[in-house]
């Protein structure tokens, strides 16, 4: 059985940073695609970042580029959101999720996660 | 990286069918068959309906069905059942990233 757990959120000033973890089990997960996709409260959803199987392809929405970077860890089913230079906007509810195959941007999110909740505040 | 336009509302009887809309441009929808449709109950994660303009994941019912013209995708929900009450999101690679739509709110009357 797939399944996705985040982890590494909570409250955190403007210009903190955090590191989230989504670990992953019940598939070969370096065959897969993986993307972060947030909801801030009351909103709709927000395509973040995706990176392919073997790590070496990232994609970034335009709001994170230069802030966020993802990354994975295959030897551990793990994969990972560094959070810098976070913003009272990336308030939200940040999930995981497992792509059909190997198209990194393509956001064919079949297997999600319960969200990990990151708050920015002072 | 606009979002993709989609009505904020449908609504349908059980048993009915009913279209959502999802608007983009060349430079995601009508250039790429990476549209995706998602199903979101309240406080719940979001589920994978369509993924690929068309293609349906294993466990979601045939009811469920999509596709796309120029621009703009499409998501047909036939026999509504009450459950299928939710928000719906599409969603389309646009080159070097992915954009959702603002969501549908599906009502069953």
């Amino acid at each position: 059985e797939v399944n996705l757990v985040e982890s590494g959120g909570g409250l955190i000033q403007p210009g903190g940073s955090l590191r989230l973890s989504c670990a992953a089990s019940g598939f070969t997960f370096r065959n897969y695609a993986m993307t972060w996709v947030r909801q801030a409260p009351g909103k709709g959803l927000e395509w973040v970042s995706a990176i392919s199987g073997s790590g070496g392809t990232m994609f970034y929405a335009d709001s994170v580029k230069g802030r966020f970077t993802i990354s994975r860890d295959n030897s551990n089913n793990t994969l990972y959101l560094q959070m810098n230079s976070l913003r009272v906007e990336d308030t939200a509810i940040y999930y995981c999720a497992k792509d059909v195959g190997t198209v990194a941007v393509a956001n064919r999110g079949d297997y999600w996660g319960q969200g990990s909740q990151v708050t920015v505040s002072s | 990286q606009s979002a993709l336009t989609q009505p904020p509302s449908a609504s349908g009887s059980p048993g009915q069918s009913v279209t959502i809309s999802c608007s983009g441009t060349s430079s995601d929808v009508g250039g790429y068959n990476y549209v995706s449709w998602y199903q979101q109950h309240p406080g719940k994660a979001p589920k994978l309906v369509i993924y690929e303009v068309d293609k349906r994941p294993s466990g979601v019912p045939d009811r469920f069905s999509g596709s796309k013209s120029g621009n703009t995708a499409f998501l047909t929900v036939s026999g509504l059942q009450a459950e299928d009450e939710a928000h719906y999101y599409c969603s389309s690679c646009a080159g070097t990233n992915n954009v959702f739509g603002g969501g549908t709110k599906l009502t069953v009357l």
